[in-house]
């Protein structure tokens, strides 16, 4: 069963270093998504794009965020200058522009953020 | 904001069915029930979503009220591998962001 992948599992990182977080969506997919976890804490969305565009993004995704599809299987989030309070589980998710059957969200395992 | 209520935490015998109860009063006509649940510290894994008729796939039952105001999913023989976070979340078929609230978490007991 297609699954959606991200890399690296765990990143450590110093305040203030830029950090790439990358995410291969289920081939077919179209919508990609980024979320977040803060440990404890409910799942937020951070971001959706589709078409090689931001189609939304909530108060979190500020000037240090940014998204990109560079080719045609990642999807990475990009974290300018990190901060302590960045760190979290990042979790990627797909979804394929369909049928309402099929018009779910896949997330993948995660990444575990540790900011220092 | 979360537009579903569910009971924070429950406990389930391993073996027997696992009825998740939430309720959404606030549903509106076009809008869905999904369920997805979270096992410790990995993605959000769906589980099944249905309108306003019953529904069952290889890994629960959902059962919609007539009203529409409350559902239940249903695990049927529930297995210490079930042990999760299950969110019942609202959401209208194009919604692109999925919100999520804080979940049950259930416990199976050996």
């Amino acid at each position: 069963e297609p699954e959606v992948t991200q890399t690296p599992s765990h990143q450590v990182t110093q305040m203030g270093q830029e950090v790439i977080l990358r995410c291969v969506p289920i081939s077919n997919h179209l919508y990609f998504y980024w979320y977040r976890q803060i440990l404890g804490q409910k799942v937020e969305f951070l971001v959706s794009f589709y078409n090689n565009e931001i189609s939304e993004k909530s108060e979190i995704f500020d000037d240090q965020f940014s998204v990109e599809r560079p080719d045609g299987s990642n999807f990475t989030l990009k974290i300018r200058s990190t901060k302590l309070e960045d760190s979290a589980m990042y979790f990627c998710a797909s979804r394929r522009l369909a049928g309402f059957g099929t018009d779910t969200q896949y997330f993948g395992p995660g990444t575990r953020l540790t900011v220092l | 904001d979360a537009k579903t209520t569910q009971p924070p935490s429950m406990d389930c015998a391993e073996g027997r069915a696992a009825n998740l109860p939430c309720n959404h009063s606030t549903i509106s006509g076009n809008e869905y029930v999904y369920w997805y649940r979270q096992i410790h510290s990995q993605g959000p894994q769906y589980i099944i979503h249905g309108l306003k008729n019953n529904e069952t796939n290889e890994m629960a039952s959902l059962i919609i009220t007539e009203d529409r105001k409350s559902s239940t999913l249903i695990l049927p023989h529930a297995t210490l591998r079930d042990t999760a976070v299950y969110y019942c979340i609202v959401r209208a078929n194009r919604d692109d962001k999925i919100i999520f609230g804080k979940g049950t978490r259930l416990h199976i007991l050996p």
